[in-house]
């Protein structure tokens, strides 16, 4: 069983809907949670982070962490065309280095 | 862009080779990591060098093997090539423990 889970997807989606991505995680020791999105043919690029539980809200985007169930989420609010891209979980215990990530989730917004 | 740029960014190379894969990180910073991303997978950690020195690794036979020089960039060798080192390599640096930024990798393909 992997560390961390998370669906592929595709994730498709119209326009300006709510997008909810999740992950769960077994290893309780994780503090620290960071979504990124990556492009294709680019390098991951972190989104927002969060230290343990609660929430955290930037933009259209809003990140909650449920430690007591090991499930993170990130909605997107009103998405783009533009949001189209991979979106991979990651956390770890100490920080933001040497992280365990999910195998990421193909998100499509279609116009 | 991150600043981290990594070179080159493909390279195709047969089984039982040898390859180094090449990282400059952004400026100021002086941790770089490498994480090889496996196709439809998210990114696994190799290593992480800090001022030159292999501060932690990840489940990778040694056959990979890195370096850190003093300007802190970095190169990432992988002896015995086999089919399944195919993926995309990304290195990450940053300064201290802080937040990482990705180069947008090399692509390995083992025939």
């Amino acid at each position: 069983q992997k560390e961390v889970e998370q669906d592929p997807g595709p994730l498709s989606v119209p326009e300006g809907a709510i997008v909810s991505l999740n992950c769960t995680y077994s290893n309780s020791a994780f503090q620290y949670f960071m979504w990124y999105r990556q492009y294709s043919r680019k390098g991951p690029e972190l989104l927002m982070y969060t230290y343990s539980s609660g929430n955290k809200e930037d933009g259209r985007f809003t990140a909650q962490v449920d430690k007591s169930s090991k499930y993170i989420s990130l909605f997107i609010r009103d998405s783009q065309p533009s949001d189209s891209a991979t979106y991979l979980c990651a956390m770890s215990k100490t920080g933001f280095q040497k992280l365990v990530f999910g195998t990421g989730t193909r998100l499509l917004v279609s116009p | 862009e991150t600043g981290v740029t990594q070179s080159p960014t493909h390279l195709i190379k047969t089984r039982g080779q040898q390859v180094t894969l090449r990282c400059s990180s952004q400026s100021g910073h002086n941790t770089v990591s490498w994480y090889q991303q496996a196709l439809g997978q998210g990114p696994q950690f190799i290593f992480q060098y800090y001022r030159e020195e292999e501060n932690g690794r990840g489940n990778f036979p040694p056959r990979f093997s890195g370096l850190q020089f003093p300007n802190y960039s970095s190169e990432l060798n992988v002896n015995a090539l086999e089919l399944d080192d195919s993926a995309l390599y990304l290195c990450a640096s940053s300064a201290e423990t802080d937040i990482q930024y990705f180069g947008a990798g090399t692509r390995l393909s083992v025939l």
